[in-house]
């Protein structure tokens, strides 16, 4: 059973450009979270998805950034014209179907995202 | 706002001695906690967890001891190997105010080093 999948590793944009990472949850979880790591800090949340819905989003900048977990296929985090400050480890989560009962999150391996 | 804070940003222990990171918290709706441990350049990975009707959980060599009325909670490592070097995570569960999800709350992680 494969773990949690994050493409590409590592990822390099100029400013201005758009950042796609891609999430794979594990087989079975329909419950997938991003979070941010900016250097020398801890893990900040960003957003929790289900199948085709955004359950939370409180963490998300208000601006240049969205997220999706359509049917079919992987999550998308979407960072439109890429700044600086963007510059960071993402990291994605996943958890099978738990009604609230089930606490505990995969972690893929990240995503480092450096803009130029 | 730090709902979840580990106050010390870095550890550093004997190989064989006893380590203890703290963690705690400010909400009182928090009723489930999670340690993570996280290697560089990878994802974090599950420790251990307690739920807030416990006031502790042992795991071999680690153990989280909960105080509610502190609203504190600790992971101790005996005895501490090497291996153990990593960033720990405190992480706290709540339900959210819609349905059965939950999101975790993070803190923003204690560095442990262990000496040979």
């Amino acid at each position: 059973n494969a773990g949690v999948m994050q493409n590409p590793r590592h990822l390099v944009r100029r400013r201005g450009q758009e950042a796609r990472l891609r999430c794979s949850p594990m087989k079975g979880h329909s419950h997938v979270y991003w979070y941010r790591q900016l250097p020398e800090e801890g893990l900040k949340f960003m957003v929790y998805l289900q199948k085709e819905n955004i359950i939370d989003e409180s963490g998300m900048p208000k601006e240049r950034f969205s997220a999706e977990f359509p049917k079919e296929g992987p999550s998308i985090l979407r960072i439109q014209q890429v700044v600086r400050g963007d510059s960071a480890a993402y990291f994605c989560a996943s958890s099978p179907l738990g009604l609230g009962i089930y606490n505990e999150q995969f972690f893929g391996p990240g995503t480092r995202l450096t803009v130029l | 706002d730090q709902q979840v804070k580990q106050n010390s940003p870095s550890l550093s222990v004997q190989e064989g001695r006893i380590s203890i990171l703290n963690c705690d918290y400010t909400n009182s709706m928090f009723d489930y906690f999670l340690w993570y441990k996280k290697y560089p350049a990878e994802g974090p990975t599950f420790l251990i967890s307690i739920s807030s009707i416990k006031d502790k959980n042992e795991d071999g060599r680690f153990t989280v001891f909960l105080n509610k009325s502190a609203k504190h909670l600790s992971l101790h490592i005996v005895p501490s190997q090497p291996g153990d070097s990593a960033v720990y995570f405190c992480a706290a569960s709540l339900r959210l105010e819609a349905g059965n999800n939950r999101k975790l709350i993070w803190g923003l992680g204690t560095s442990l080093a262990v000496n040979p």
